[in-house]
């Protein structure tokens, strides 16, 4: 098993150019979620998606957009960068089962270095 | 509001010494919490969970967390560091009725030899 893998490892952005953040995970998981690290901040929650089909915003989710393409797949698009996106995203899964006691742990990608000049 | 502090940016402990990493809570109903670790250029790994049970909970690579309901605390213990322990290490809490994981600031742990 993978686990959960990220594309690109870095990229490095003009501003107002966009680009899209792939994410996708071999586990089976319901839940998928996008975050952004920031030195002194932790980890804020930029989108979630409970399950396939249905996606959330979180705590930070202006400028990006996301697609649950299907249950494996989660990606986040930065329609026009901006430098205050520069930052370390990374991407989790984690199970949720169907009675909704959501117990478990997340599971995380490697991150993605993006710069936004 | 659901919310985790982690009160120190970093901590410093002697190899062989035993070392604490504190978290406080705040959530309404039961919490779930979780602690993961967070080695350079690499993403989280998880290290060990309190659902229910047993307020002290172990977990990999020898840390154990005591669940304080009294002080809403969730603090990461090991019995003895070593230098391999030294990375930077998250507290987190689900937030209840929701599928959102909420974290702490983090704190930067370093083992001296």
């Amino acid at each position: 098993n993978a686990g959960v893998t990220q594309t690109p490892k870095f990229q490095v952005l003009k501003t107002g150019q966009s680009m899209t953040l792939q994410c996708a995970q071999d586990m089976n998981h319901n839940s998928m979620y996008w975050y952004r690290q920031d030195p002194g901040m932790g980890l804020r929650l930029i989108y979630y998606s409970a399950s396939e089909g249905t996606t959330d915003k979180g705590e930070v989710p202006n400028g990006y957009n996301v697609s649950r393409l299907n249950k494996r797949e989660f990606s986040l698009r930065l329609e026009s960068a901006a430098p205050s996106q520069t930052s370390v995203y990374f991407c989790a899964s984690s199970e949720a089962p169907a009675s909704g006691r959501i117990r478990n742990e997340q599971f995380f990608g490697p991150g993605t270095r993006l710069t936004v000049l | 509001a659901q919310s985790v502090a982690q009160p120190e940016d970093q901590v410093n402990v002697a190899e062989g010494n035993p070392l604490t990493v504190k978290c406080t809570y705040s959530v309404s109903g039961n919490p779930y919490l979780f602690w993961y670790v967070q080695y350079p250029n690499r993403g989280l790994q998880f290290l060990l969970k309190y659902i229910t049970g047993d307020n002290l909970v172990k977990g990999s690579y020898g840390f154990e967390a005591e669940f304080n309901k009294s002080q809403t605390s969730f603090h990461l213990k090991k019995p003895s560091a070593l230098v391999s322990d030294s990375a930077l290490y998250f507290c987190a809490v689900r937030d209840p009725g929701t599928y959102k994981y909420i974290f702490g600031t983090g704190t930067r742990l370093k083992v001296l030899a």
